[in-house]
């Protein structure tokens, strides 16, 4: 069984500028999670998809990020415009049927804001 | 922000070893999780804790649920080089709450 995939795994912009993430969860889990990882910390989430519905957005800051899961699979996290503390990993997980399901981490992708 | 405080922080040990580390909160938990992350990667579960005073083993590994809920460790016996990593506590507080992680443990491992 694959597990969940992200891209890019590294991105580098300037600040300003914008930048989205992509998430493909694992086969027929329908929760959807969106991390963020400062260096030194552990995960904190932003946000929580079960099916298409975002349950949980309560820690997304939402002047400059948003997030989409059309159809129930896919995600894409977007940061517009990204500030230079926005560098961290955003890592994407997935569970089985809720929040209280084992969650599964993608590697993340590292982002770096010039 | 962050409810669990982890410790240590950091760790040198001998292969060999065997490695204790701990977590605790002021707060009630109902899941006790342990995650391990290695470099580039995301956080994979090593062991789950449902209930007040469970032990679980897993290989080496072996974590516990505090009776109080506010607590829980993990020990790790005759440690290896690989494993080396950072070791996260994560767990969810009473009712629909996200999954809260601590700072984390960084393991080395001196062959």
């Amino acid at each position: 069984e694959a597990g969940v995939v992200q891209s890019p795994r590294y991105k580098i912009i300037e600040k300003k500028q914008p930048v989205a993430f992509w998430c493909n969860p694992i086969s027929g889990h329908n929760t959807l999670y969106w991390y963020l990882q400062n260096l030194g910390q552990g995960p904190e989430l932003l946000i929580r998809y079960e099916n298409e519905e975002a349950v949980d957005d309560s820690q997304l800051p939402k002047d400059r990020f948003s997030a989409e899961r059309l159809k129930g699979v896919d995600s894409t996290l977007k940061i517009q415009p990204a500030e230079l503390g926005d560098s961290a990993v955003y890592l994407c997980a997935s569970s089985r049927r809720d929040f209280t399901d084992t969650q599964y981490f993608g590697p993340g992708t590292r982002l770096t804001v010039l | 922000g962050q409810q669990l405080n982890q410790s240590p922080q950091s760790m040198f040990i001998q292969e060999g070893e065997d490695v204790s580390m701990n977590c605790t909160s002021s707060s009630i938990f109902n899941t006790w999780l342990w995650y391990k992350q290695d470099p580039g990667e995301g956080p994979v579960l090593l062991i789950a804790l449902y209930k007040a005073g469970e032990l679980t083993s897993n290989g080496r590994l072996t974590a516990q649920f505090g009776i109080t809920r506010k607590d829980s460790f993990l020990n790790i016996s005759a440690s290896i080089p690989s494993d080396v990593g950072i070791y996260f506590c994560a767990g969810h507080l009473s009712g629909n709450t996200p999954l809260v992680f601590g700072k984390g443990t960084r393991l080395s491992v001196i062959a």
